[in-house]
């Protein structure tokens, strides 16, 4: 069975700390990455996704991926209280549809 | 409107009511999904319909049944529903089967007495 691990946390960081959230998966085939933010009582939003081994910025959001170790990250830099919320590590195979895990809760105290 | 829209927002029914969840895309994807969304559980993609085509059916018990009559509209008919049921339910589109980038709806709260 396609399984996708996060530590569900709660991860508290104090403001402008450096925020690390981790995913491991399962399925060796999996080919791409997404990381979905979703506040409490919303809806989950993309805001990153990588397809390559090696890292990817965009903006304060650092996603790192590591195929052989089947593993990928979060970095959230300079970590700011709206950064909290649950974050959801997905995964998929080409033309399937996306694995979720539980999603991890960081909590970023002012 | 823009985006996914979904209602209603919050639906309390009992286990023998029917009741209907609507989603509406206006993306011009061609991919639906109803994901659902229990506390303390990873999203649980439900079905899939690609181009009005149902094409998954994750093992869904048959109280649900998914309707597509067109690629912006989705519809979850629930009858005889038990408590253990109730959730957020989540509608998304993409653009294509893959569902690589997701855009979710706000969901339906759906409490079951």
């Amino acid at each position: 069975q396609k399984e996708v691990e996060q530590n569900s946390g709660p991860l508290s960081v104090p403001e402008g700390a450096i925020a690390s959230l981790n995913c491991t998966y399962s399925d060796r085939g999996s080919q791409s990455f997404f990381w979905y933010r979703q506040y409490s009582g919303k809806s989950p939003e993309l805001i990153m996704f990588i397809y390559s081994n090696g890292d990817k910025e965009d903006g304060r959001f650092t996603a790192q991926l590591n195929k052989a170790s089947q593993y990928v990250s979060l970095l959230i830099r300079d970590s700011q209280p709206s950064d909290s919320a649950t974050y959801l590590c997905a995964v998929n195979q080409a033309g399937t549809a996306l694995i979720f895990g539980k999603g991890t809760t960081l909590s970023v105290s002012s | 409107e823009t985006g996914v829209t979904q209602t209603p927002r919050h639906l309390v029914m009992g286990m023998t009511n029917k009741k209907s969840l609507k989603c509406e895309q206006h993306l011009g994807h061609n991919a639906m999904y109803w994901y659902k969304q229990s506390a303390k559980k990873p999203l649980e993609l439900m079905f899939v319909y690609s181009l009005e085509e149902r094409v998954e059916n994750n093992s869904v018990p048959s109280r649900f049944s998914p309707e597509c009559p067109n690629s912006s509209h989705l519809f979850l008919h629930l009858h005889t529903l038990q408590p253990e049921d109730s959730a957020l339910y989540l509608c998304a589109s993409s653009q294509d089967r893959g569902g690589k980038k997701l855009f979710f709806g706000s969901g339906t709260q759906l409490s079951v007495l």
